[in-house]
C-alpha cells in the first residue's frame, strides 16, 4: 500500500523566516494535495497539483510536485504566527479512486 | 456554499458503550468519506461512499463500526461497543466528482471522541 513520508515532522521558526516542508510517496502520485489543519479543528485545503512540475501559490505559500522524484515541497516565506498549525499532505493511490492517503503531518510553530 | 457539518463536536463514552455521529456533506458532493485521525497520526479512512453506495471500507473494523447513508446526502457513522483505542478525532469529508477523480476534498470540523 502506498505510503507518504513527510518531514520534518516538527519544526520551530522565528517570524519572518522561510521555510520548507516535504513530503515523499512510496509510490507514483495520482495528484498531491496540500492541507493545513489548526489543533481540533477539521483540515483546511491548499493546494493541489497534478502533473509533474507543476507549482502553486497561494499567498505566501508555494507547493511544487517533483513527478519523477514521487516528492513534493511546501514552501513558506517570511512566516508568520497565522501559519502556525499542522500542515499534511495527501494523494491519491490510483488514478480511478478519490479517497485520499495522508501523511503524518509536520507541526509547524512560528515563534514572533 | 455552507461547508461540511458535522455533529457532535465532542464526545466522552465509557468503553462498552456505543455513539453515532452525523455528517451533512457539501450540496451537491456525491460522494463522502470517513476518517479516523488518532492523535499525532495522519487521518485513515474508514469508508467511502459514492451516493448512498459503498465505494470502499476496507480498513472500518467492521465488528464495531458501521456506517450508512441511506438518501445520498447525510451519513453517520456508529461505534458499538467502543473500545479505548477508538479514542480519535473522526473527520467527514465531501468532494464532487464533476471533474472525476481530481477534485480536492471538503473537510468537516470532526467529532473529538474520547472513550474512557
Amino acid at each position: 500500500s502506498q505510503e507518504l513520508e513527510q518531514s520534518p515532522q516538527s519544526l520551530i521558526v522565528q517570524e519572518g523566516k522561510n521555510l520548507t516542508i516535504n513530503c515523499t510517496s512510496s509510490k507514483t502520485l495520482y495528484g498531491l494535495y496540500w492541507y493545513k489543519q489548526k489543533y481540533g479543528e477539521g483540515l483546511i485545503f491548499l493546494m493541489m497539483l497534478q502533473k509533474g512540475g507543476e507549482e502553486k501559490s497561494h499567498e505566501k505559500i508555494t507547493a511544487k510536485l517533483d513527478e519523477k522524484k514521487q516528492q513534493s515541497s511546501l514552501h513558506i516565506t517570511a512566516s508568520q504566527p497565522s501559519h502556525a498549525g499542522i500542515y499534511l499532505c495527501g494523494a491519491r493511490g490510483s488514478s480511478n479512486t478519490g479517497k485520499l492517503i495522508f501523511g503524518q503531518g509536520t507541526t509547524l510553530q512560528v515563534k514572533p | 456554499e455552507a461547508g461540511v457539518a458535522q455533529s457532535p463536536r465532542y464526545k466522552i463514552i465509557e468503553k462498552r458503550q456505543s455513539v453515532a455521529f452525523w455528517c451533512n456533506p457539501i450540496s451537491g458532493h456525491a460522494t463522502l468519506y470517513w476518517y479516523q485521525q488518532i492523535l499525532g497520526q495522519g487521518p485513515k479512512l474508514l469508508i467511502q461512499f459514492q451516493n448512498n453506495g459503498v465505494v470502499d471500507d476496507s480498513q472500518l473494523p467492521k465488528d464495531r463500526f458501521s456506517a450508512e447513508r441511506l438518501k445520498g446526502v447525510d451519513s453517520t457513522l456508529k461505534i458499538q461497543p467502543a473500545k479505548l483505542e477508538d479514542s480519535a478525532v473522526y473527520l467527514c469529508a465531501s468532494s464532487s466528482t464533476g471533474g472525476g477523480y481530481n477534485s480536492p476534498l471538503h473537510f468537516g470540523n470532526g467529532t473529538r471522541l474520547t472513550v474512557t
